[in-house]
């Protein structure tokens, strides 16, 4: 059962735009949230949090969203830059319990 | 230079054969884990240790053991029995095991049967 669903595999955007990567997820038992980037033939690597008590969370070009009436969450990169170019894998948790969405490819086009 | 180490980087495993990852960490984490990603699919948890001499089946875990006898070391043995093992293998540790921590990844093993 995928209980974090990430409905997009792959985003193209141009450098400089506005990429948003999207996640749903089933449980609302759920109650903290990450977001993971992660480059070829290297491990995910944290970029940003939330926990549920919050609707958003900002840290420099990125921003996370979180909706829990509708348990949608989202990553904004704004400015976009090449090097945000990766695999990005949304995270959802309760007390034992961690699931992952499958991921999303990001390319940013020069 | 703190971090997860795993090794090795690709694995082959002939039929019948029992084959172990290992998984090392120098971030003094008490909490480690050990997950598999296969194509299309999100991480799957096979088995996490919060504690040395303690583990717990994660969604997976059949076809695999794991032990931990050191804090430092969580190796994962994909057993004969694990019928379909090509997969791409994540360790990772956490500070405590709790639900609001971020997990420190390795850079994967890639095992493939031959």
């Amino acid at each position: 059962d995928q209980q974090v669903k990430q409905n997009s595999p792959s985003l193209s955007v141009q450098e400089g735009r506005i990429s948003i990567l999207n996640c749903d997820y089933t449980n609302s038992m759920f109650d903290y949230f990450l977001w993971y980037k992660k480059y070829p033939a290297e491990g995910p690597t944290f970029l940003i949090s939330i926990s549920s008590i919050k609707d958003k969370n900002e840290d420099g070009r990125f921003t996370v969203f979180l909706n829990k009436s509708a348990k949608h969450l989202s990553l904004h990169i704004v400015p976009s830059q090449p090097g945000d170019s990766a695999v990005y894998f949304c995270a959802a948790s309760a007390p034992r319990d961690m699931r992952f969405g499958a991921g999303t490819r990001l390319t940013v086009k020069p | 230079d703190g971090g997860i180490t795993q090794s090795p980087k690709y694995l082959f495993r002939k039929e019948g054969q029992n084959v172990t990852l290992s998984c090392e960490q120098n971030l003094n984490h008490d909490a480690m884990y050990w997950y598999r990603q296969d194509p299309g699919q999100g991480l799957r948890l096979i088995y996490y240790s919060q504690i040395v001499n303690d583990f717990q089946k994660g969604d997976i875990a059949e076809g695999y053991s794991v032990s931990r006898e050191k804090k430092e070391s969580f190796p994962l043995t994909v057993t004969s029995a694990q019928k379909n093992p090509t997969a791409f293998y994540l360790c990772a540790s956490s500070i405590r095991g709790t639900a609001d921590e971020k997990l420190f990844f390795g850079s994967g093993t890639q095992l493939s049967v031959l």
